[in-house]
């Protein structure tokens, strides 16, 4: 089945601890990007990754970092977690840049949901 | 600066009758837009799209209507069914260029009413 697997779906954290969001895809898609939703902010880009190796800022990249060096892989890193990174996170994926057109549709994954203490 | 706007938080209508769910943008670059839906523990998942070569894209119940001049675009859903309760999302991109992302709208909330 094509899709896109985060994990964890769910965590809770204290402030500093460093943890990892992965996320995976099956379909061998070029473009990957992570997002935050947060009530009455709707989706936020953080980070997206046009191929292995490379990577760009999106509209809310402070407190974060992320890498490609798998095609399939576009794991999430907080380094020192705060509470203002609680929220929902998903990670999604599309076949080409999202720039060609009718080829832009992003396949979502089911979102993890991270509180920060 | 909020480039695409959707202004009504939450939209509540009665089985049966249509759904009229709308997004505002201000960026004159966007030429794609789309429309994903999300349900509770899930992510969201792609509805709807129309380029802006159109006017509008039909999809057996949804239909998505783009104005141009007033930078509006509409998902009108005909009939409209319990199932179809979710967030809705519009987004936009543009071709060309350095723009790799789309921008999300803040959602909107429809209930629909047995």
């Amino acid at each position: 089945e094509a899709q896109v697997t985060q994990n964890p779906r769910y965590l809770i954290t204290v402030t500093g601890k460093k943890l990892t969001v992965t996320c995976s895809q099956n379909m061998n898609h070029e473009y990957m990007s992570w997002y935050r939703q947060d009530p009455g902010l709707g989706l936020r880009q953080i980070y997206y990754s046009m191929n292995v190796e490379v990577t760009d800022k999106g509209d809310v990249p402070e407190g974060y970092k992320v890498s490609r060096k798998e095609k399939r892989n576009f794991p999430l890193i907080l380094e020192s977690p705060s509470p203002n990174q609680t929220s929902l996170y998903f990670c999604a994926s599309s076949p080409f840049l999202p720039n060609r057109g009718n080829a832009n549709v992003l396949t979502f994954g089911a979102g993890s949901r991270l509180t920060v203490l | 600066d909020q480039q695409v706007k959707q202004n009504s938080p939450s939209l509540s209508v009665q089985e049966g009758r249509i759904s009229i769910l709308n997004c505002d943008y201000t960026n004159s670059m966007f030429d794609y837009f789309l429309w994903y839906k999300k349900y509770p523990a899930e992510g969201p998942t792609f509805l709807i799209s129309i380029s802006s070569i159109k006017d509008k894209n039909e999809d057996g119940r949804f239909t998505v209507f783009l104005n141009k001049s007033a930078k509006h675009l509409s998902l009108h859903i005909v009939p409209s069914q319990p199932g179809d309760s979710a967030v809705y999302f519009c987004a936009a991109i543009g071709s060309g260029g350095s723009n790799y992302k789309l921008t999300f709208g803040k959602g909107t909330l429809l209930t629909v009413n047995p």
